[in-house]
Order: structure tokens, then sequence, then C-alpha cells
């Protein structure tokens, strides 16, 4: 029983390079998040999707990308990372009203 | 402005004492649901407990309830008979209505220490 997955779960990064973080549900739900995690900051949304095809922007999406183009997978896309962007990321699914939010395990990246 | 606040950075309790974690929101989507979560130095987001809007009594899970007071909008975590094991980050998060999809976001979160 997989939930949520992440890939990868650890990553180092060089200033203006790019990456792909990959999240997959087994779960069939509509919506998928991603949220950075920093210390004293809580978790804050970058972007989210309702459904394949269809994203929204969070509180912080500014320098990430992201895509739907299958129900159980949402990518976060970072064009030209930066050390601002060291983060843990965290990706989640739910139903659209759903009274519980899957996380997975979390992927941290450090931009150096 | 904050949609969640969670004043309380930091908190400390006996163990076997109850205690109650705070959290404020501000929304106008009349539609909007509460969760609250734990975080533990291992880091994975483990989901206590969550109360709709609509909900007529207030939510209960085992050890964890939650205080809702609508008018107040306050939702409060209360943990009865805390264990060594609760020690964690605690995150309040709210589902609402923004414009035409709903999201879900979190407050700062409160660190919770049980002491022996």
């Amino acid at each position: 029983n997989a939930g949520v997955t992440q890939t990868p779960k650890f990553r180092v990064l060089k200033t203006g390079q790019s990456m792909t973080l990959l999240c997959a549900q087994d779960m069939n739900h509509e919506y998928m998040y991603w949220y950075r995690q920093d210390p004293g900051m809580g978790l804050r949304l970058i972007h989210y999707s309702v459904g394949e095809g269809t994203t929204a922007k969070g509180e912080v999406p500014d320098g990430y990308n992201v895509s739907r183009l299958k129900k159980q997978n949402f990518l976060l896309g970072l064009e030209s990372a930066a050390p601002s962007q060291t983060s843990v990321y965290f990706c989640a699914s739910s139903y659209s009203n759903g009274n519980t939010i899957y996380f997975g395990e979390g992927s941290w990246l450090t931009v150096v | 402005a904050q949609k969640i606040t969670q004043t309380q950075p930091g908190m400390f309790v006996q163990e076997k004492e109850a205690v109650t974690l705070d959290c404020t929101y501000d929304t106008s989507d009349p539609s909007y649901g509460l969760f609250w979560y734990k975080q533990p130095s291992s880091g994975e987001m483990i989901f206590l407990i969550y109360q709709g809007s609509y909900d007529q009594q207030n939510a209960t899970e085992g050890r964890y309830s939650l205080n809702f007071q609508k008018a107040r909008k306050s939702a409060n975590l209360v943990i009865s008979a805390s264990q060594l094991g609760d020690s964690a980050m605690y995150f309040c998060a709210m589902r609402e209505r923004e414009t035409s999809y709903d999201k879900v976001i979190f407050g700062p979160g409160t660190s919770l220490s049980v002491i022996p």
C-alpha cells in the first residue's frame, strides 16, 4: 500500500541547475499539493492541482512550475534553482472534500 | 494577513496531563474544514483530527479532541493524558474555497514537549 510517494528523497543542486520532483499517489485522489517547509514557517503551499491537466498557484509559487499530465502524478519543477529554494518539500493528496490529506515522506533539497 | 494563527511557538506539558494547542483562522468561505497534523522529529506528517464547518459536534479521535468555536473562528486541539511520544510539532490547517478551487493551507505550528 504505497499511498503518496516522492522521488527523490534527497538532492543537492548547484545554483542555476534545474530539477523535477515527482509525486505519485495510488488512491485515485483528485487533489494533489506541493508544500515547502522551512524552520518556523510551517508548510507553505506552492502549487496544487484539482484534477488531471488543472493546476493553481498557492501561497509561494514563484520559481516553481508544476504539471499534472496523469491523475496519479504531480510534478514540481525548479527551472533555475536558487539557495532560497533550499527546503523540505512535501507532496500531498486528497479527495475533493476529503477529511484527510495524505502526505509523502518529504524530499530534502539543498541548493548550493 | 495570516489565515491561520498558532500563537504558541512552544509548549511544555507534564506527562499524563492534558494540554490545549491554540489555532485561530480566518476565512469567508462558509464551507471549510479544519485539520490537525503531528510532525515528530522523524519528519512525517501524521493526521490527527478533522472538523467540518457544518459539523454540529466537536470532533474526537481517541485522546485528541477539537474544541471548535465557530463564532470565534477557533479550533483548538486538546490532547488528554499526554505521553512522551506526543512530543512533536503540531500544525493546524484549513481547507477553504478561493475562486474556483479548494486549497489547504497550514499554520506555523506549535512545538510540544512532554516532560516526564
